[in-house]
C-alpha cells in the first residue's frame, strides 16, 4: 500500500513568519492529497486539498504545492498567527479506486510564538 | 448539515472488558472509517465500512471489529481490553468511499485501567 512520510515532526516559528511542511508518497497512482489541521482537543479538520492535475492551490494564507515527478507535496502557511498552532496531517489516496483509501502522514506539531 | 457525531465522548473501562463505540456520519455519507490516535502515533487506520460492508482493514488484531447499519451509522467494538488500547478513537465519514474527502467526528476518549 501507499506510504506517506511527513517532515518535520515539530516546527516552531515566530508569528508573522512562514511555515512549510513537506510530505512524500510512494504510490505514483495517488492523485488526491488533502491536509488536515487538528487543534488541541479537537477533531482533525480538512483545510485544503489538491488533485494531481493541479500543481498549486491557494486559499488565503495557506497553499499546497504538488510535484508528481518527485512524488512530494507541501503545505505553506504565510504570515503565521498563534491560532495556526496545531498538528497538521498530510494524506494521499488514489481517489475513486477500488479499495483505495486515505493514507496519513504522522503529523507535524506547529507552534507559532507571539 | 449536522457534522459527524460520536458517542460516548469519554469512557473508562477495566482490562478484560469490552467496549462499543458509536459513530453517526454526515447525512448522505456512505462510508465510515475508524482511526486510533495515540500521542506520537498519528492516525492509525482501523477499518472502513461502506454500504454495510467492511471495505478496508488496517493492521489491528481481531479484538477490534466493527459494523455498519443500513442508515450508515457505524459501531466499533473492542473485546478483551488491554491497557494499550487507551486512545482517542476517531471516526470519519465520506460521501463516497474513504479515498475521498473525510470528515471527522470529535472522537471517543477511551481509558483502560
Amino acid at each position: 500500500g501507499e506510504n506517506v512520510e511527513q517532515h518535520p515532526s515539530t516546527l516552531s516559528v515566530q508569528e508573522g513568519d512562514s511555515a512549510v511542511i513537506k510530505c512524500t508518497y510512494s504510490d505514483s497512482a495517488s492523485n488526491y492529497f488533502p491536509w488536515y489541521k487538528q487543534e488541541l482537543g479537537k477533531r482533525p479538520q480538512l483545510i485544503i486539498d489538491i488533485r494531481s492535475n493541479v500543481g498549486e492551490k491557494k486559499d488565503q494564507r495557506i497553499a499546497v504545492t504538488l510535484n508528481k515527478t518527485a512524488k512530494h507535496f507541501s503545505l505553506h502557511i504565510t504570515e503565521t498567527q498563534p491560532e495556526d498552532s496545531a498538528v497538521y496531517f498530510c494524506a494521499a489516496s488514489v481517489r475513486g479506486s477500488t479499495l483505495g483509501r486515505l493514507y496519513f502522514g504522522r503529523g507535524t506539531q506547529l507552534t507559532v510564538w507571539p | 448539515k449536522a457534522g459527524v457525531t460520536q458517542t460516548p465522548r469519554y469512557l473508562i473501562k477495566t482490562r478484560g472488558q469490552q467496549v462499543t463505540l458509536s459513530c453517526s456520519p454526515i447525512s448522505g455519507h456512505r462510508s465510515v472509517s475508524w482511526y486510533q490516535q495515540t500521542p506520537g502515533q498519528g492516525l492509525q487506520f482501523l477499518f472502513e465500512y461502506f454500504s454495510e460492508t467492511q471495505r478496508n482493514k488496517g493492521n489491528f488484531p481481531g479484538r477490534f471489529s466493527g459494523r455498519q447499519f443500513s442508515n450508515s451509522r457505524s459501531e466499533m467494538n473492542v473485546s478483551t481490553l488491554e491497557l494499550g488500547d487507551s486512545a482517542l478513537y476517531l471516526c470519519a465519514s465520506s460521501l463516497e468511499d474513504s479515498s475521498y474527502e473525510q470528515y471527522f467526528g470529535p472522537g471517543t476518549r477511551l481509558t483502560v485501567t
